[in-house]
């Protein structure tokens, strides 16, 4: 059973463009959620996403943004970057009741 | 607001060795809670995941407890290995749909 996939797995970009992360979760699960790592913070919760519906989200700018997609799958966007988004973005799914969740081995952007 | 602390923040010991990694959080009031791996530059890897009307959880040589009243869950690593080398990370459910609450982790190298 494939897990959870990333991609890009690394990116480079500027300060002020955009960019745009995907996340394939397992096959089956239907809850994908969105992580920041960075050294300093550790890991923060983005948000969450069930059956194409936002259920939850962290306390980050309305410069980052998501979606589902019907077949589950996902998407982060963040516009206007800025240095301090250099960061791993993780994303996890799950099957739901568990609560178990499984990691993808992240994107890493680096923002110049 | 739910805090997730683990010390300490690094151990190093020598092959063989059987070990302890501690975590506490500050709201018991918890769905459950997951103990993670994560190697340098990877995702997260699920090791155990404990329910909130559970004590502990084994797995091979990993047994994790947990004691809610206390706010607290250990991670006992038996014969310890250098392959186990990595980053522990534990992180808690409040039951809010997909976000976990993650302390900083724990830096383990286990020495030949």
């Amino acid at each position: 059973k494939a897990g959870v996939t990333q991609t890009p797995r690394y990116l480079i970009k500027t300060r002020g463009q955009q960019v745009t992360l995907s996340c394939s979760p397992i096959s089956g699960h239907r809850s994908v959620s969105w992580y920041q790592q960075t050294p300093g913070q550790g890991l923060q919760f983005l948000f969450e996403y069930f059956s194409e519906t936002q259920r939850n989200k962290g306390n980050f700018p309305g410069r980052f943004s998501g979606r589902q997609f019907s077949n589950s799958r996902s998407e982060m966007n963040v516009s206007t970057l800025e240095l301090g988004d250099s960061a791993l973005y993780l994303c996890a799914s799950s099957p739901g009741g568990t609560g178990e969740l499984f990691f993808g081995e992240g994107s890493r952007l680096t923002v110049l | 607001k739910q805090e997730v602390t683990q010390i300490p923040a690094a151990l190093s010991v020598p092959e063989g060795e059987n070990l302890v990694l501690n975590c506490s959080f500050t709201d018991s009031a918890i769905y459950n809670l997951q103990w993670f791996r994560q190697d340098p530059g990877k995702g997260l890897t699920s090791l155990l995941l404990i329910q909130s009307s559970q004590r502990e959880q084994t797995s091979g040589r990993l047994n994790a407890s947990l004691d809610k009243s206390s706010g607290r869950s250990t991670l006992y690593i038996a014969a310890s290995q250098p392959g186990d080398s990595a980053t522990y990370l534990c992180a808690v459910d409040g039951g809010s749909q997909g976000n976990l609450i993650f302390g900083k982790g724990t830096k383990l190298s286990v020495k030949p």
